[in-house]
């Protein structure tokens, strides 16, 4: 049963503190992207991996790191220098020309 | 600077009617179209795409046509049901340098089918 899981489903820190998202993916793709969605917004790019080892920002990379040690894996950090970051955060993967979703994880800063 | 625009926030039809959620877009270099429907608090889920090189395609009662030298696409759903009751978003795909695509999304048309 291959698919790309985020954990948690619901996430909620306090502001200042670091924060990292998960998201792992069986379906044998090299490409892992990392998108949030805000209301009235649609979805935009946070960073992207192309292969392991190699990311690269996406159009709102600040504030956030990640990396890439597994090919399985794409792990998201949300850090303190980041706004804004309550928001429901997306990871993909594609296969060939289309990208598969994740269920998302909804963080919230108190 | 938009580069793929979906001007209509929400669009309400009644069911069985055809619904028609509108995109546009702005850079020529696009060569592949997607539609995604998204269900709160859920990701995206893949819909009916489109490449370049065609106008037209059609899956069941979703159909998407493509105007290049307008740039516009459109994704028509006929008859309309409530399950099609979601958030619809357009996107356009792109090489980057390094070979994988990447996608640039509207910022979505919420759909609603009522009974």
């Amino acid at each position: 049963d291959g698919g790309i899981t985020q954990s948690p489903k619901y996430l909620f820190r306090k502001e200042g503190q670091n924060v990292t998202l998960s998201c792992e993916q069986n379906l044998n793709h090299d490409a892992m992207y990392w998108y949030r969605q805000d209301p009235g917004q649609g979805l935009r790019l946070i960073y992207y991996s192309q292969i392991v080892n190699d990311f690269q920002k996406g159009d709102i990379a600040e504030g956030y790191s990640v990396s890439r040690e597994k090919k399985e894996s794409f792990p998201l950090t949300v850090t303190s220098a980041q706004k804004n970051p309550t928001a429901f955060y997306l990871c993909a993967s594609t296969g060939g020309w289309r990208q598969f979703f994740g269920p998302g994880t909804r963080l919230t800063v108190l | 600077d938009q580069q793929v625009k979906q001007n209509s926030p929400s669009l309400s039809v009644q069911e069985g009617r055809i619904s028609i959620l509108n995109c546009d877009y702005t850079n020529s270099m696009f060569d592949y179209f997607l539609w995604y429907k998204k269900y709160p608090a859920e990701g995206p889920t893949f819909l009916i795409s489109i490449s370049s090189i065609k106008d037209k395609n059609e899956d069941g009662r979703f159909t998407v046509f493509l105007n290049k030298s307008a740039k516009h696409l459109s994704l028509h759903i006929v008859p309309s049901q409530p399950g099609d009751s979601a958030v619809y978003f357009c996107a356009a795909s792109a090489l980057t340098q390094g070979g994988s695509e990447k996608l640039v999304f509207g910022k979505g048309t919420k759909l609603t089918v009522n009974p």
